[in-house]
C-alpha cells in the first residue's frame, strides 16, 4: 500500500462550483500536512499547510485533516478559471525532510 | 528574490549518453532535494542534501544515477549512461530547515530519452 492515496483522475467545474479533493494516508507519523498546486509546466508551490485536525482557512482555500480517519481534505470556494491547475497534497513526519506527495489531482475551471 | 533556478529546461538526448541536469538553490536555503516526476509514479524524492552533505539517496534508482553537492549555490544530477525510461521531469527543491519548512520548486527539467 502506498503512503499517500490521492485518485488522480481529472475533474471538471464551472466557474464558481466548490472543488473537493482528498488524500488518505497509511502511516500515522505523519504530522504536517500541506497542498501544492502545480500549474502546466511549472513547479509545485506550496498553497496551503497544516499540522493539527481541523480546518484551516486561507481566502477561498480550506485544509481540513482528520488524523483519526488518516484523511485530508482541500476546498476551493468560489472556483475560477485561474485555480486550474495540478493540487497535490504532501505530508511529513516533524524533523523528517522526505514529503510524501500524493500523484496529483488535475483540476479544469471551465469559464 | 531568485527561486530555485534549473537548467537547461529540457533536454532530449539518445539512449546511452550521459545528461547532467544543474541546480541553483535559493540563496541561504541548507536543504537541497531532487524530485522525478512521471505520470505513473507521482513525484519522488531521489535525494537530498543538507549543508552539501547527500544525507538520504534511498530514492536513487540505481548506480546510472549520481548527484552532487559542491558549493551551497549548485548541484547537478547525473544519468550515466542514459534510459529511455529515465524520460521524466526533474525538479530541484531547497528549503531553509526541516521537514515542516516549505520547499520551494523550480520549473523542472523535462527529459526525453530516445
Amino acid at each position: 500500500q502506498k503512503e499517500v492515496e490521492q485518485d488522480p483522475g481529472p475533474l471538471s467545474v464551472p466557474e464558481g462550483a466548490i472543488v473537493s479533493l482528498n488524500c488518505t494516508y497509511s502511516n500515522s507519523a505523519f504530522q504536517y500536512f500541506m497542498w501544492y498546486r502545480q500549474y502546466s509546466r511549472k513547479g509545485p508551490e506550496l498553497l496551503m499547510y497544516t499540522y493539527s485536525s481541523g480546518n484551516k482557512e486561507d481566502g477561498r482555500f480550506t485544509a481540513q485533516v482528520d488524523k483519526s480517519s488518516k484523511y485530508i481534505s482541500l476546498f476551493i470556494r468560489d472556483s475560477q478559471p485561474s485555480d486550474s491547475a495540478t493540487y497535490l497534497c504532501a505530508m511529513v513526519i516533524y524533523g523528517n525532510n522526505r514529503l510524501a506527495f500524493g500523484k496529483g489531482n488535475q483540476v479544469v475551471v471551465i469559464p | 528574490d531568485a527561486g530555485v533556478i534549473q537548467s537547461p529546461r529540457h533536454e532530449v538526448t539518445e539512449m546511452g549518453q550521459e545528461v547532467t541536469l544543474r541546480c541553483k538553490p535559493i540563496s541561504g536555503h541548507d536543504y537541497l532535494f531532487w524530485y522525478r516526476q512521471t505520470m505513473m509514479r507521482g513525484l519522488e524524492l531521489l535525494i537530498y542534501f543538507n549543508n552539501n552533505v547527500p544525507i538520504d539517496d534511498s530514492g536513487m534508482p540505481e548506480d546510472r544515477f549520481s548527484a552532487k553537492m559542491p558549493n551551497a549555490s549548485f548541484s547537478t544530477l547525473k544519468i550515466q549512461p542514459s534510459e529511455p525510461r529515465d524520460s521524466a521531469v526533474y525538479f530541484c527543491a531547497s528549503s531553509l530547515g526541516t521537514g515542516n519548512q516549505p520547499q520551494h520548486f523550480g520549473d523542472g527539467t523535462r527529459l526525453s530519452i530516445l
